[in-house]
């Protein structure tokens, strides 16, 4: 299995704070890609990177930026947090064609 | 309309049931049709990935997918306390790059 490591796993933080979320994989997977879990949405994809330096949109990527200068790491930010996204965000990599997607185990993040 | 329509539940059978989870869709670019398990305060795992139409079959677990109606189906055998989770149907073109969810059907298998 691939190792995805997500930090933190909880984190609080003010209204209008930049925030940034990291996840690491130990395996050179080139796909990776951060959703947001909400209760009555399922999971909807914020952003995805498809290689070092390469990143695409999702269908909720609207204050939201994210980065990847290397391969095993990949970073959401939230430049100035809202309530709205009070969440859980998981990371996924893709292992393969025919593997499907691994998630981490989510950060929680809770907007005051 | 969302792409990916699942019925939320709550769902509650009693153990030893045989439980049919479904999802529809309406993008027929989909190809790579998937159904995640999620615990509670845990990442999704996958359980089932198929490719195209057809019937794939692992222990208890049966996953159909009917292209023709847009139509995916999760069937569970002989269901355990332990199968209590939240089911994910998930979807992809072949373009590759966007995982799509349904909104997760929560089940709950009573002893």
């Amino acid at each position: 299995d691939a190792g995805i490591t997500q930090s933190p796993r909880h984190k609080v933080t003010e209204t209008g704070t930049p925030v940034t979320l990291r996840c690491h994989q130990t395996e050179n997977h080139r796909y990776m890609y951060w959703y947001r879990q909400d209760p009555g949405h399922g999971l909807r994809l914020i952003h995805y990177s498809y290689g070092v330096k390469d990143t695409d949109k999702g269908e909720v990527s609207d204050g939201y930026s994210v980065s990847r200068s290397k391969t095993e790491d990949f970073l959401l930010t939230l430049e100035s947090a809202t309530s709205s996204q009070t969440s859980v965000y998981f990371c996924a990599i893709r292992e393969g064609a025919n593997n499907g997607y691994t998630f981490g185990s989510g950060t929680r993040l809770t907007v005051v | 309309q969302k792409e990916v329509e699942q019925d939320p539940g709550p769902l509650s059978v009693p153990e030893g049931a045989i439980v049919s989870l479904n999802c529809t869709y309406s993008n027929s670019a989909f190809q790579y049709f998937m159904w995640y398990r999620q615990y509670s305060r845990k990442g999704p795992e996958l359980l089932m990935y198929t490719y195209s139409s057809g019937n794939k079959e692992d222990g208890r677990f049966t996953a159909q997918v009917d292209k023709s109606s847009k139509y995916i189906s999760l069937f569970i055998r002989d269901s355990q306390p332990s199968d209590s989770a939240t089911y994910l149907c998930a979807m992809e073109d072949n373009q590759g790059g966007k995982l799509i969810f349904g909104q997760g059907t929560e089940l709950s298998v009573k002893p």
